[in-house]
């Protein structure tokens, strides 16, 4: 089956501090994957996308994820979390051919002063 | 205006009353899309339109009626609610369909609380 599985519900970080979300699909064919994060009140916003090639994906805001084949992973990373960054963030996954996409339940970003 | 928008951002309705939502895309995309997210539940995709012709309908129940007059128009037609319907309803529009390569853009949505 098709999934996506977001396993942290909830982060918090302090400001200044790294960040890792955790993302693992299911897919059965050459995935493309996608971060969107949404702020309260508003809709999703695209941070990054992976389609082919580099498996390391840079993105808007300083962020970054990693694809990883053999872990069917796309973690989100970011060197030094900004108060700013306190949000919800999605991990989807879809493929060639497909309007499709497949979302994860999300993370909830707490950012402490 | 620019991107994706929602009107009304806020709605609270009766079970017996009816409302229509409303999504205007202003990025010259063909292709349209409302979804529904609830709380701690993945993204749910209702409906899709592809040059105002209705390519997706997803299980949807038959009180939620979308509506796509054009290709930078989308209503979601509401009557007869339940309870459970309340939800943030986003709307998204992308370039086209034939590949999910075409980035989707989401507006704010609309909060609907049914009371």
């Amino acid at each position: 089956a098709q999934s996506v599985t977001q396993p942290d519900i909830h982060i918090t970080v302090s400001e200044g501090a790294s960040l890792e979300l955790r993302c693992n699909y299911s897919y059965g064919a050459t995935p493309y994957l996608f971060w969107y994060v949404q702020s309260p009140g508003q809709g999703l916003q695209l941070l990054l996308k992976y389609f082919s090639g580099d498996t390391l994906v840079q993105g808007i805001k300083g962020f970054e994820a990693e694809f990883k084949r053999s872990q069917s992973s796309f973690n989100l990373r970011k060197p030094s979390v900004h108060w700013s960054d306190a949000a919800e963030y999605f991990c989807a996954v879809a493929g060639p051919g497909t309007y499709k996409y497949i979302f994860g339940t999300g993370t909830r970003l707490k950012v402490l002063a | 205006e620019t991107g994706v928008t929602q009107t009304p951002r806020h709605l609270v309705m009766g079970m017996t009353n009816k409302k229509s939502l409303k999504c205007e895309q202003h990025l010259g995309h063909n292709a349209m899309y409302w979804y529904k997210q609830s709380a701690k539940k993945p993204l749910e995709l209702m409906f899709v339109y592809s040059l105002e012709e209705r390519v997706e309908n997803n299980s949807v129940p038959s009180r939620f009626s979308p509506e796509c007059p054009n290709s930078s128009h989308l209503f979601l037609h509401l009557h007869t609610l339940q309870p459970e319907d309340s939800a943030l309803y986003l709307c998204a529009s992308s370039q086209g369909l034939a590949d999910s390569s075409y980035e989707q853009y989401f507006g704010p949505g609309t909060r609907l609380t049914v009371t």
